[in-house]
């Protein structure tokens, strides 16, 4: 049983590059999100997924894009990196909403040039 | 809107002695409140949670937290520190009316001392 894991673990892109995030659960949970996380400021959710095929908005979704391919996969897309996005990335996942507590990723370090 | 206060970005305390990292939240109704804990390069690990219930919540490693609903509160509290307890801490809240997002508060960072 591995939880949350997260590819890669460390990424360094150019300013308007493009990449996506994998994150992967295996606890069979019906809820996953992508946080970020800057010095001082917390994590901060850019999406989540409710359930399997649906997706919404968090607090700082511009310049992501994300898919819950399946009900184990949440990926996230940035299409074109800026240096604003440099953060650490967390995926997480629930057994539902609420008052479930989540299960975290140990995260990706994205460094943009 | 919900949100989270922590009270002090950077806490020290020596072994041995009582830790207490402050949490105050908003919310229009009955919160679920959380404490997690990082430590360096990893992800974030539950300590405990409120739901509903005793408002004294005892989690993993020793520490615990109250509900106080009246002060809007949920101080984690450890009586005598370990140098293992260094480490990020960061409250968050949830509520029925947030669906799915949890507000995490900006952390306190706690340095044991020897």
């Amino acid at each position: 049983n591995a939880g949350v894991t997260q590819t890669p673990k460390f990424q360094v892109l150019k300013t308007g590059q493009s990449m996506t995030l994998q994150c992967a659960q295996d606890m069979n949970h019906n809820s996953m999100y992508w946080y970020r996380q800057d010095p001082g400021m917390g994590l901060r959710l850019i999406y989540y997924s409710a359930s399997e095929g649906t997706t919404d908005k968090g607090e700082v979704p511009n310049g992501y894009n994300v898919s819950r391919l399946n009900k184990r996969e949440f990926s996230l897309r940035l299409e074109s990196a800026a240096p604003s996005q440099t953060s650490v990335y967390f995926c997480a996942s629930s057994e539902a909403i609420g008052s479930y507590e989540q299960y975290f990723g140990p995260g990706t370090r994205l460094t943009v040039t | 809107a919900q949100s989270v206060t922590q009270l002090g970005s950077h806490v020290s305390v020596s072994e041995g002695a009582l830790v207490l990292l402050r949490c105050n939240y908003s919310s229009s109704v009955p919160p679920y409140l959380f404490w997690y804990v990082q430590y360096p390069n990893q992800g974030l690990q539950l300590l405990l949670k409120y739901t509903t219930g005793a408002t004294l919540v005892k989690g993993i490693n020793g520490f615990e937290a109250e509900f106080k609903k009246s002060e809007t509160s949920f101080h984690l509290t450890k009586p005598s520190a370990h140098m293992s307890d260094a480490a990020e801490y960061f409250c968050a809240v949830s509520d029925d009316n947030t669906g799915n997002q949890f507000y995490f508060g900006t952390g306190t960072s706690l340095t044991v001392i020897p």
